[in-house]
């Protein structure tokens, strides 16, 4: 199957500053990519659809300014979480779809983020 | 009324025992329908991937789909503790493009 890689894996902050997590399709291209966030015993919650070179459509309730979202190109997708707060402590999936006959969606190995 | 419902267990079962689990949802415009794997704090792994009603079977794993009844189920045969993780439904009403709906997951351990 299609191989999407997530990085960090695990990510520790301080209250107040920025983190980054990428996503890339590592042997496909995706003009669309998804951010998901996973609390405990809870399933994926959709955040926002990633677009490359046009804006990200974000769910009702995520915050955009909070939530940054960049598709600069088609294999990399970046969330930043912009003044990270302890309730932004979460575990952070992304996924992609080759498209095209094959429109199966594949995961990232996500990213947990734990902010003092 | 959530769109998908799943169990969320957890649910044990010894090793070698054939494993049933389910999901039912309301929305009749789904056609999709997926059932994932996830390891503890890792993300969710493809195991079945149908369109529209029927069975699908992929060794050890057999997926089925009935929506007249909008139900789904992933039967696992001969199970293992590797098999020991949370599995996730999902389904949607278009392609990987599309939205992709989930269930909260079922926790399955299977005791050697």
């Amino acid at each position: 199957g299609a191989v999407v890689s997530q990085h960090p894996s695990r990510v520790i902050c301080k209250s107040g500053t920025s983190v980054k997590i990428e996503c890339r399709s590592l042997d496909f291209q995706a003009t669309t990519m998804f951010w998901y966030r996973q609390f405990p015993k809870q399933s994926l919650m959709l955040m926002a659809t990633s677009n490359e070179g046009s804006k990200a459509t974000y769910e009702q309730g995520v915050e955009k300014d909070k939530f940054l979202i960049n598709h600069a190109s088609l294999t990399l997708s970046t969330l930043t979480v912009t003044s990270a707060h302890p309730e932004d402590s979460s575990f952070y999936i992304c996924s992609a779809s080759p498209g095209g006959l094959d429109e199966k969606l594949f995961f990232g190995s996500g990213t947990q983020l734990s902010v003092l | 009324q959530k769109e998908v419902e799943q169990d969320p267990g957890p649910l044990s079962v010894p090793e070698g025992a054939i494993v049933s689990l389910n999901c039912t949802y309301s929305n009749s415009a789904f056609q999709y329908f997926m059932w994932y794997r996830q390891y503890s704090r890792k993300g969710p792994e493809l195991l079945m991937y149908t369109y529209s009603s029927g069975n699908k079977e992929d060794g050890r794993f057999t997926a089925q789909v009935d929506k007249s009844s909008k139900y789904i189920s992933l039967f696992i045969r001969d199970s293992q503790p590797s098999d020991s993780a949370t599995y996730l439904c999902a389904m949607s009403k278009s392609g990987g493009y599309q939205k992709v709906t989930f269930g909260t997951g079922t926790k399955l351990q299977v005791i050697p």
